[in-house]
């Protein structure tokens, strides 16, 4: 049962550096999400695309790009890594316009900038 | 935005404790959720309240949503170490009438010591 599966788990960049995070889910769900955690500050949107073809900022978009590839990926790119990207990040699908609107998760990119 | 605050920030309990989670904001919720996040991990679904005064169980953790729908707490009875982690609560954000997305509060860590 691989759900939402993410790569790297881990990365090292220096500043500047460019990178990118691939997430794949296999659960056929429309919405997919990508979210930084940093300590005592929960959870915080950075990118979503609500169905294949579309993507908008969440609430900290600024220094990333995302790129939904097809409706199993969603990719989040950091075009010129900053200190402050220093990070857990956190992709996760839904099923479109549900009343729950449950979240799955995958298990998190840990990025550490230099 | 609606803002989520959650209280404690931490709480550390022996074995066979009682604890209380909060989650409050200033405006209705939606629907709130909770989470549960283990340590290398992705938050994982633990319940959805909707209805103003609703109370769910699930084994020994109570979830009970205001009348007000302004605020949400998690009861956990006879704590176990298993049930260390970071309690997350999430609202929904109405982005169109068929869809949302979720916003994170900070978060509750919980230590449960044999």
């Amino acid at each position: 049962n691989a759900g939402v599966t993410q790569t790297p788990k881990f990365q090292v960049l220096k500043t500047g550096q460019s990178m990118t995070l691939q997430c794949a889910q296999d659960m056929n769900h429309n919405s997919m999400y990508w979210y930084r955690q940093d300590p005592g500050m929960g959870l915080r949107l950075i990118y979503y695309s609500a169905s294949e073809g579309t993507t908008d900022k969440g609430e900290v978009p600024n220094g990333y790009n995302v790129s939904r590839l097809n409706k199993r990926e969603f990719s989040l790119r950091l075009e010129s890594a900053a200190p402050s990207q220093t990070s857990v990040y956190f992709c996760a699908s839904s099923e479109l316009g549900t009343g729950t609107g449950e979240l799955f998760f995958g298990e998190g990119s840990r990025l550490t900038v230099l | 935005t609606q803002l989520l605050e959650q209280s404690p920030q931490f709480l550390s309990i022996q074995e066979g404790e009682n604890l209380t989670v909060y989650c409050n904001s200033s405006s209705v919720f939606s629907s709130l959720q909770w989470y549960r996040q283990e340590p290398g991990e992705g938050p994982v679904l633990l319940v959805t309240v909707v209805t103003g005064g609703e109370v769910k169980k699930l084994k020994r953790l109570t979830f009970q949503f205001g009348d007000a729908r302004k605020d949400s707490s998690l009861h956990i009875t006879a704590a176990q170490p298993g049930d260390t982690g970071l309690y997350l609560c999430a609202s929904k954000e109405v982005v169109s009438d068929s869809w949302g997305k979720l916003q994170f509060g900070a978060g509750t860590q919980v230590v449960v010591t044999p």
